[in-house]
């Protein structure tokens, strides 16, 4: 099985633009979450979905949002973006929220300039 | 309450050495332990997991040990090799809900030949 697999891998974004991040997950996964990882803060959630519902949020401001489609795909996005959303954010799927086992992707690396 | 505390920041260890990383949590709504290991440009990767109900889980060289009444947990690798050289991270989640992860600091681990 292919497993979870994020685009872009590499972005670079200027203070005040906005960004899409797309995760697919693990076939047959249907629940996807999106962590931030920084040097400073270390790896924090963001928010988790699970049959195109939202279940959980992490303490992120509004400006960042997600969604995910009905075949399990996610996107994430982050408005007005501020130097600090430097960080690479990772996806994670798993076949539903009590199955224990997360699966993460590589992660999408995004420089705010 | 959602804090997952985890030391050392770094280790150094001899090649044949064996590895300890600890973990204190606080919220006694926990009961799913997992460990991940990440390397460089990689997402992190679940190594191994353990629920409260048993003090301790070994797969390999590797084993978590758990003391529910201290509400900590660790992480032993044995026969240590270059190898493992990664961050290591611990986390907490509810068996309600294992896709949201508090995850501790990290601890990156450098063994030498």
């Amino acid at each position: 099985k292919a497993g979870v697999t994020q685009t872009p891998r590499y972005l670079i974004k200027t203070r005040g633009q906005q960004v899409t991040l797309s995760c697919s997950p693990i076939s047959g996964h249907r629940s996807v979450s999106w962590y931030q990882q920084t040097p400073g803060q270390g790896l924090q959630f963001l928010f988790e979905y699970f049959s195109e519902t939202q279940r959980n949020k992490g303490n992120f401001p509004g400006r960042f949002s997600g969604r995910q489609f009905s075949n399990s795909r996610s996107e994430m996005n982050v408005s007005t973006l501020e130097l600090g959303d430097s960080a690479l954010y990772l996806c994670a799927s798993s076949p539903n929220p009590s199955t224990d086992t997360q699966y993460f992707g590589p992660g999408t690396r995004l420089t705010v300039l | 309450q959602q804090q997952v505390k985890q030391s050392p920041q770094s280790l150094i260890v001899q090649k044949g050495g064996i590895s300890i990383i600890n973990c204190a949590y606080e919220n006694t709504a926990f009961d799913y332990f997992p460990w991940y290991q990440q390397f460089p440009g990689k997402g992190p990767a679940l190594l191994i997991a353990i629920r409260p109900d048993v003090s301790e889980k070994k797969e390999g060289r590797f084993t978590i040990s758990f003391n529910k009444s201290a509400k900590q947990f660790s992480l032993h690798i044995m026969d240590s090799q270059p190898g493992d050289s990664a961050t290591y991270f611990c986390a907490a989640s509810w068996a309600s809900n294992t896709d949201k992860l508090i995850f501790g600091t990290g601890t990156r681990l450098q063994v030498f030949p």
